[in-house]
């Protein structure tokens, strides 16, 4: 079935790098994507979204690209923190249809 | 404001026994989602509800039921409960059905013996 998966399970940056989390996803018809973080014993804090009809959005210090040609998907974190250590999940959806399907993470740790 | 909460935090229950977790969401949102996180892996949509009403169901047995109360609150029921059903369990609420951001809460955490 169709499915969102994740290049890499973890990845390790020095503190003050920039980290780059990928994301390839299988649904050409989903039209909505969006970037959660999960800490230990919470739950996914949304970060950042992006639609169908954009190829890059900026938040502050994230920025997400999406490539629908080759179907993938990008999370950019600048400057990275200790408290940017996590699980960092992308999730599709078709807009209008609230089932988000999860891929199963990428755990990020800041190197101090 | 206060964010999505959700009781009890964490829950201990044996096999055949059934399990009733609570939801609430953000104050003004309709919409609420529920989902399965076992350990390791990423959430899995169980149920979607919009004003009380079922709107979208994922790929689980009909042990698992749910509903949602005038006041928007909801509950997520699960019978006959098998030591696969350990897991966190989560909820997500929106301000109304397909607009696209959803915010979770903490979850609960079931275990099952």
């Amino acid at each position: 079935g169709e499915s969102v998966g994740l290049h890499l399970p973890t990845l390790s940056v020095q503190e003050g790098d920039n980290s780059i989390i990928n994301c390839a996803y299988s649904n050409s018809a989903s039209d909505y994507f969006i970037w959660y973080k999960q800490e230990s014993g919470k739950g996914p804090q949304f970060i950042i979204d992006i639609r169908s009809n954009m190829d890059k959005r900026q938040g502050q210090r994230v920025t997400v690209l999406l490539n629908k040609t080759v179907k993938h998907l990008s999370l950019q974190i600048a400057a990275t923190q200790p408290g940017d250590s996590a699980v960092y999940f992308c999730a599709e959806e078709y807009f209008g249809n609230e089932k988000l399907t999860f891929g199963t993470g990428t755990r990020l740790t800041i190197i101090p | 404001d206060a964010g999505v909460t959700q009781s009890p935090t964490h829950l201990i229950k044996t096999r055949g026994q059934h399990v009733t977790l609570r939801c609430s969401p953000i104050s003004g949102h309709k919409s609420v989602s529920w989902y399965q996180q076992v350990l390791g892996q990423g959430p899995q949509f169980i149920f979607q509800y919009y004003e009380k009403e079922e709107r979208g169901r994922g790929n689980f047995p009909d042990r698992f039921s749910a509903r949602q109360f005038p006041n928007y609150s909801s509950e997520l029921n699960v019978n006959a409960l098998l030591l696969g059903d350990s897991a966190l369990y989560l909820c997500a609420s929106s301000l109304v059905a397909g607009s696209g951001e959803q915010y979770f809460g903490p979850g609960t955490r079931l275990t099952v013996t």
